[in-house]
Formats: C-alpha cells, structure tokens, sequence
C-alpha cells in the first residue's frame, strides 16, 4: 500500500498569511495525487487534482505542485474560511489511501 | 449540483449487520464510479470501497474485506455499503462519494455507532 505522510499536523496562522503544506508518497505516484478540505462537522470538499488541477469553483489563492513523491499545498493568503483539515490522496493504487491531515487554525 | 444523501446509519450491537444506503441525483449516477470514504470520530478519512459504473468490479481496502461489500442499483439511482460482523472500530461517519479515485462530491454522511 502506498502511505502518505502530511507536515505539518497542525499549523497557526493569520488571515492573509501564506500556507504551505507538504505531503510524500511512500512510493513513486507520478502526480496521481487530490487535496481536500474539511471544515469542523462538514463533509470533506475537493479542492485540487492531479496534483495541480484546480476543482470547479475552487479559489484560485489555493494551487497544488509537486510529482513522484513530494507534493505540496499552497494558500496564497489565508480567509477566514480556509481555517480547516487539509487531507492529501492518492489515487495512483487500490488502496486509495489518505494522509493524515493538517490542521490549520487561527493564530 | 450533485446530491448525495446518505441514510442507515444508526446504533448497531458488536457483532451486528447493517446496511447503509446513498440515494444520488442530479447526475448521471450510471456513468460514474462511486465509492464509500469512513471516518472515526476525531480521526482520519479512510477509503472502504469502490465500485465500477455497471457493477463489474469492485475494489476494498483488504482490512475490511470478507466484511464489507458495496453493491448499486443504477435503476435506483442508489449506492449501497453492507456491513458484518460489526466491532467498535467501525464506529465512524460513512460518506458516499462520486469517483473511484478522485472524489469530487460528498454527500453529508451516516453516523454508524457500535456498541453495545
């Protein structure tokens, strides 16, 4: 099975700043890698697929980079509502396996 | 907007059975793979399964397999998730989602609780 490992697992930051989160493949994924986000009691949203791929309707402050084994996730300048669980995922193998979660919240 | 609206969830005993079920409108729910995601309370999201268009193939995670079997009705429009031999680890909320590899829409969840 492919694992993926998110850093940070927690992060404070302000509104404004600038967010980057890093997620690796324990294996080679080409770019066959999805970011969601989940707010507090709500279902988990896509965000980015293939590793680069803005989701419809998604703001453009969130992009996604990275192939092989080194992704990451950046918020060009964090809103309120960006406060939240970031999860990365594979798509590469079966199983479909996510990492973690980063946990972004207020400073 | 693609709707996803889960339902079955419940209290269910160790060792019990359960089926939770993913009714699916406004899409073409016949022409896309869909999958069951889970998550524990205050944990992680966890694949369970997927399921091809015509029900030709399905894939599991292989901790769960023998115990989990997703199955759909395309005429229903509706998504299923069978569940045996509960124990207090399958304790989660259970998504249906579209895709079987990116999942682009979630519906709002079942909370499956065992215990006794």
């Amino acid at each position: 099975d492919v694992q993926m490992t998110q850093s940070p697992s927690s992060l404070s930051a302000s509104v404004g700043d600038r967010v980057t989160i890093t997620c690796r493949a324990s294996q080679t994924i080409n770019t066959n890698i999805n970011w969601y986000q989940q707010s507090p009691g709500k279902a988990p949203k896509l965000l980015i697929h293939a590793a680069s791929t803005l989701h419809a309707g998604v703001p453009s402050r969130f992009s996604g980079s990275g192939s092989g084994t080194e992704f990451t996730l950046t918020i060009s300048s964090l809103q309120p509502e960006d406060f939240a669980t970031y999860y990365c995922q594979q798509n590469y193998s079966i199983p479909r396996t996510f990492g973690p979660g980063t946990k972004v919240d207020i400073k | 907007e693609v709707q996803l609206v889960e339902s079955g969830g419940g209290l269910v005993q160790p060792g019990g059975s359960l089926r939770v079920s993913c009714a699916a409108s406004k899409f073409s729910f016949s022409s896309v793979w869909m999958s069951w995601v889970r998550q524990a309370p205050g944990k992680g999201l966890e694949w369970v399964a997927n399921i091809k268009p015509d029900g030709s193939e399905k894939y599991y995670v292989d901790s769960l397999k023998g115990r989990f079997t997703i199955s759909r009705d395309n005429a229903k429009n509706s998504l299923y998730l069978q569940i045996s031999s509960l124990t207090a680890e399958d304790t989660a909320v259970y998504y249906c989602v579209t895709g079987g590899g990116v999942f682009s829409s979630w519906g709002q969840g079942t909370l499956v609780t065992v215990s006794s």
